[in-house]
This record gives structure tokens, sequence and C-alpha cells, in this order.
């Protein structure tokens, strides 16, 4: 595997569910971002670890909760989700998240649908 | 606040050139960034801006003012492979990037 990946691709959960998404980056890269990205909307960023240390939370509902078991890996785990929470939602790593330059690379996203 | 400003939809002819714009008012300014993303699609890299100026890969090219807040992503001899939306991205002065909406760009045969 190279690059970011995500699974699962495509989630159809229930309002009462609980379920995780999960990211993994193959780039040796410090720091690790959940987006959510809704249709014709800017993607809004969720979460950002640092070395597995969250470092920003930008007033995400406590029904969204992340994960950083080691700098390769991020989870976001999902309960009583409601349906305006679906959405693509994005993982993306780079390389540090000070740095001007680093640009980030994203994973291809969970599609997830509530019902 | 923060605005990053696009427009939603653009519609080109295969061959010509097309330039989206973009404007923006961010707290601070750390770099801007253009990214493209097919349907269904990871957004992927494009182009990065830190000084004023054009900056040219290929065949997109990327234009910064930071006076008048102002870049453009120009694209030429289009392709239908370029049909994608492209998002504009800003570094504010907490490194935290702030999107656009994104443009997406059609383009006809």
């Amino acid at each position: 595997e190279t690059g970011v990946t995500q699974t699962p691709r495509h989630l159809v959960m229930g309002m009462t569910n609980k379920k995780s998404l999960k990211c993994e980056q193959h780039l040796g890269h410090n720091a690790m971002y959940w987006y959510k990205q809704s249709a014709k909307k800017p993607l809004e960023l969720m979460f950002v670890y640092s070395l597995e240390e969250r470092v920003e939370n930008n007033s995400v509902p406590s029904r969204f909760s992340p994960e950083c078991p080691n700098s390769s890996h991020l989870f976001l785990h999902l309960h009583t989700l409601q349906p305006e929470d679906s959405a693509l939602y994005l993982c993306a790593s780079s390389q540090d998240i000070q740095g001007v330059t680093y640009e980030q690379y994203f994973g291809p996203g969970t599609r997830l649908t509530v019902t | 606040g923060q605005n990053i400003d696009q427009p939603t939809e653009m519609t080109a002819t295969e061959g010509a050139i097309v330039q989206i714009n973009c404007t923006y008012q961010t707290s601070g300014f750390n770099g801007l960034f253009w990214y493209q993303q097919h349907a269904g699609e990871a957004p992927t890299f494009l182009s990065y801006n830190v000084l004023d100026g054009l900056e040219e890969k290929g065949r997109f090219s990327s234009f910064l003012s930071r006076s008048k807040g102002y870049s453009y992503l120009l694209l030429k001899e289009l392709q239908m492979k370029d049909s994608a939306s492209y998002l504009c991205a800003v570094k504010d002065s907490n490194y935290q990037l702030i999107w656009g909406a994104g443009t997406k760009l059609i383009i006809k045969p």
C-alpha cells in the first residue's frame, strides 16, 4: 500500500449504531487530519494530530471521537449520528503541521450515509 | 472571519485555456495551495505559491498577488480528464488550511 488509505470506502449506518472509520498513512508523516466534505461546501477541518497528540478540535460534536494510536494510524469513532452528518470523510497527512510548504496528502475518503 | 471565494462552476472547451480565480481574506498568510479533486476521489496537490508571481508546471500555472488577496489557476490545452473540482486553500497564521468550496470545471468536446 502506498500513500493514504481509508476503510471502509462506503458506510451506511442508523442513528443508533456505533462504527469506526480507519485511516493509515504509509508516508512517514508526523501529522494527520480528519476533514468533513459536504456538497458545495468547503472542507471542514475536524481534528489534527501531531505525533499522536491531538492539537486541534474545531468544535466538533462529541458524537465524533478521534483516536491516534501511533503516527501511522488514525480512527474516527462514530456514535449516535444525525442525518446531517452524512458526508464524505477525508483523512489526510503531512510531513509536519507547521512547515509552510508541506502539502497534505489525502485518502480516498469514506462516504457516510446516516439513515 | 476567514473567507476563500472561488466560482462554483465553470465550463470550457477541450483544447482551450481556462482561468479559475480565488480571492481570500485570512488571519495571516503562509502560502496558497491548489488541489484537484475528481468526482469520488481524493484531492491531489497541484501547486503552492507563497511569493507573488507565476509558478508554472507543465499545462498548469498558478499566480499569486498577496497585496490583492488573489490567486488564479491557469489550465492550458484542456483535456477531458481535466474535468474535476479545483480547490483553493490558504495556510493561515496558525498553519491551518482554510479551504474554498471548490470550482467544478466541466470540459466539453
